[in-house]
């Protein structure tokens, strides 16, 4: 299978700040590559899809970029609906993958 | 707009069988292009897919669960189903189904709002 390493695991952010997550395959995926978002009690949201193509209806703060295995998601100017968990996904194979989480916490 | 909602059991004891439907409205399940997954979530830990199916009958499984874990659907009433016999504590979690777009990438894009299942004795 597919390992899909995240890093930080959590962060701590002010309102503005420009946010970068990354997320490492353990082999290469070429560009198949989601990002969610998920809320406390909430299902996830697709923000990404294929590395680098923006979810309809998500804000063009949210970009992505990457391929073969180094991916990341980037938010140029963090709003307060944006604190919470985000998740990379491998698509390359089916065994579909997720990566551990990012958490984007309030500085 | 694409709607679905999970609904069955929230309490297993182990050894029982788990078995959850989504119900999809909004969208026929019989589309093509269209996989449709069930995915959980440990408390206050990730993702992990469990499987999909297409209506033309393809499934595919998590190999970790395939042993367990059957996922069927009923297209006269929009629905499907996961089955994930001789549960244990580790199976407890949010439930979440889900519809996979398939264009060469796999997208969960509508989601369920997920069911909390509890297995306990």
């Amino acid at each position: 299978d597919i390992q899909m390493t995240q890093s930080p695991s959590s962060l701590s952010a002010s309102v503005g700040d420009r946010v970068t997550i990354t997320c490492r395959a353990s082999q290469s995926i070429s560009s198949f590559l989601n990002w969610y978002q998920q809320k406390p009690g909430k299902a996830p949201n697709l923000l990404i899809y294929a590395a680098s193509s923006l979810q309809s209806g998500v804000p063009s703060r949210f970009s992505g970029s990457g391929s073969g295995t180094d991916f990341t998601l980037t938010i140029s100017s963090l709003q307060p609906e944006d604190f919470a968990t985000y998740y990379c996904q491998q698509t390359y194979k089916t065994f579909l993958t997720f990566g551990g989480g990012t958490r984007v916490d309030i500085k | 707009q694409v709607q679905l909602q999970e609904s069955g059991p929230g309490l297993l004891k182990p050894s029982q069988t788990l078995s959850l439907t989504c119900t999809v409205s909004g969208g026929s399940i019989s589309s093509g292009g269209y996989y449709w997954s069930w995915i959980r979530q440990h408390p206050g830990k990730g993702l992990e897919w469990i499987g999909y199916m297409h209506y033309s009958g393809s499934t595919d499984y998590n190999p970790s669960l395939k042993s367990r874990v059957t996922i069927s659907i009923d297209t006269s009433k929009n629905q499907f189903s996961l089955t994930l016999s001789s549960v244990t504590a580790a199976d407890t979690a949010v439930y979440y189904c889900a519809r996979t777009s398939y264009g060469g990438n796999f997208i969960f894009d509508y989601w369920g709002q997920g069911t909390l299942v509890t297995v306990s004795s």
